[in-house]
């Protein structure tokens, strides 16, 4: 199964600051078929960004995605409050789907 | 509005089974599939396996192979998820998700909200 790591595991910053998050898979995702989610206490995982690099809809444009092969980033341009959550990136293209272990965004 | 609504939470003895209830509105069912994702507490998320919501075709983790089976009621557009023969380490939030088209290859959206199974003796 392809293994999914992210870093780094938190990530402390302060509102305004631009996050960048990186997922590397051990071999190759198949048509850049990586998805990022973003979860918050208690709530349910929400879709952030699919085929590594388009938004979902309703997502804000401070929210993207980039790379190919085994290496992925997201990158929220300017943090707002909202956005200190965990991450998570997946990839659907070989099974079984698999998670990265996530990276905390917290309040510096 | 696109919705998946879960069942509610479930205590459970170990060597017990659960099902799990997600029912789908607000799309057409038959056009997505449905994949089931646990969290234990604290932790990360974990794919289970996937069922297709216009034919009965289902792709299982290889750990749930035996354990789990998934199943959907297109009369009622709900998905179902039975996990068998529960140990303490099925103690998690299980989650179902939509999954667009026909193949388990893709993305997760939207998400139900989740139902707390707890394995305790």
């Amino acid at each position: 199964e392809i293994v999914l790591t992210q870093s780094p595991g938190t990530l402390s910053l302060s509102p305004g600051e631009r996050a960048t998050l990186s997922c590397r898979a051990s071999q190759s995702v198949s048509s850049s078929y990586l998805a990022w989610y973003q979860q918050k206490p208690g709530q349910a995982p929400r879709l952030l960004i699919y085929g590594a690099s388009s938004r979902a809809t309703g997502i804000p444009d401070r929210f993207s995605g980039s790379g190919s092969g085994t290496d992925f980033t997201l990158t929220v341009s300017r943090l707002e409050p909202e956005d200190f959550a965990v991450y998570y990136c997946q990839q659907y293209g070989t099974s079984p789907l698999t998670f990265g272990g996530g990276t905390k965004v917290e309040i510096k | 509005q696109v919705q998946l609504v879960q069942s509610g939470a479930e205590v459970k003895k170990p060597g017990a089974s659960v099902k799990v209830s997600c029912k789908a509105s607000g799309y057409t069912f038959n056009n997505y599939g449905i994949s089931w994702v646990r969290q234990a507490p604290g932790q990360g998320l974990e794919w289970m396996g996937w069922i297709s919501g216009y034919n009965v075709n289902t792709n299982y983790a290889q750990r749930f192979q035996g354990r789990v089976t998934m199943t959907t009621d297109t009369s009622t557009s709900t998905a179902y998820m039975e996990l068998r023969s529960l140990t303490s380490a099925d103690t998690a939030v299980y989650y179902c998700a939509r999954v667009p088209g026909a193949i388990t290859a893709n993305w997760f959206d939207p998400w139900g909200q989740g139902t707390l199974v707890t394995v305790s003796s």
